[in-house]
C-alpha cells in the first residue's frame, strides 16, 4: 500500500543507451513532480504534470522527456545518458487544493 | 522568481541539546513553508510546515517559526536523539506556483 512508488530502485547503464523511470501514486493526487538530487544532496525540480497536463518545465536538457499517461502515473525517459545524469531521481505528488508534497523512494541513476 | 538560503549546511550538536536550522527567502508573497528529514538513502519526509498566516508551529520536540518581516523561518528541534541525525530541507511555495523551491539542505549530526 506504497503511496509514492517508483521502478527500478537502482538503475546502472552506459552512456548513450537510453532509459525510463516510473513512478505511481495511490493517493489520488493531482499533481505529479519530478526532481534530481545530485551527490551534493540539493533537490531540483525538473517536471510537473497536473491530470496529465505539463504545468512546469524547468531547464532540463530535452533528452529528458515525461510521460503521463493517467494522473496516478508519470514516468521518466531519458535519451543518450551521459555521466552528468547520475543521480538520484524522485517522484513526488501533491493533491488538489493541499500543499503538502509526498515522495517517492527514489531511482539512484548510475551511468559509466 | 523565489531563491531560498539554508544555513548552516552542516551541524554537530550533543544529544539532548537543541538544533536551529534556519532559512531566507527572497520572494514575500511565499506563503507556504515546509521541512523535510531525508535520511541517508531515503526519500524526503514531510515533518512539519507552516502557512503565511500562522508565526509558530510545533509538534513534539519540533517547531518552525516563521517571520514574514524578516523573510526567514527556522526549524527547532529541542532534545535531540540520534535518529534526528539526517539531512534537512526547507522549502518555500510562491504564492500562486505548483512548485516548492529548496534550500540547499543541512546535514545535522546527533553526537552521543
Amino acid at each position: 500500500d506504497t503511496a509514492v512508488s517508483q521502478t527500478p530502485k537502482y538503475l546502472v547503464t552506459q552512456m548513450g543507451n537510453d532509459k525510463s523511470i516510473k513512478c505511481e501514486q495511490n493517493l489520488g493526487h493531482d499533481t505529479m513532480y519530478w526532481y534530481k538530487q545530485d551527490s551534493k544532496k540539493f533537490l531540483k525540480i525538473m517536471f510537473s504534470y497536473n491530470n496529465k497536463e505539463l504545468i512546469i518545465n524547468e531547464t532540463v536538457p530535452n533528452r529528458f522527456s515525461p510521460k503521463s499517461p493517467d494522473k496516478a502515473h508519470l514516468n521518466l525517459h531519458i535519451n543518450s545518458l551521459e555521466l552528468g545524469d547520475s543521480a538520484v531521481y524522485f517522484c513526488a505528488s501533491r493533491g488538489y487544493a493541499f500543499y503538502e508534497q509526498y515522495f517517492g523512494p527514489g531511482t539512484r541513476l548510475t551511468v559509466t | 522568481g523565489e531563491n531560498v538560503e539554508q544555513h548552516p549546511s552542516t551541524l554537530s550538536v550533543q544529544e539532548g541539546d537543541s538544533a536551529v536550522i534556519k532559512c531566507t527567502y527572497s520572494d514575500s508573497a511565499s506563503n507556504y513553508f515546509p521541512w523535510y528529514k531525508q535520511e541517508l538513502g531515503k526519500r524526503p519526509q514531510l515533518i512539519i510546515d507552516i502557512r503565511s498566516n500562522v508565526g509558530e508551529k510545533k509538534d513534539q520536540r519540533i517547531a518552525v517559526t516563521l517571520n514574514k518581516t524578516a523573510k526567514h523561518f527556522s526549524l527547532h528541534i529541542t532534545e535531540t536523539q540520534p535518529e534526528d541525525s539526517a539531512v534537512y530541507f526547507c522549502a518555500a511555495r510562491p504564492q500562486g506556483a505548483q512548485k516548492l523551491v529548496f534550500g540547499q539542505g543541512t546535514r545535522l549530526t546527533i553526537n552521543p
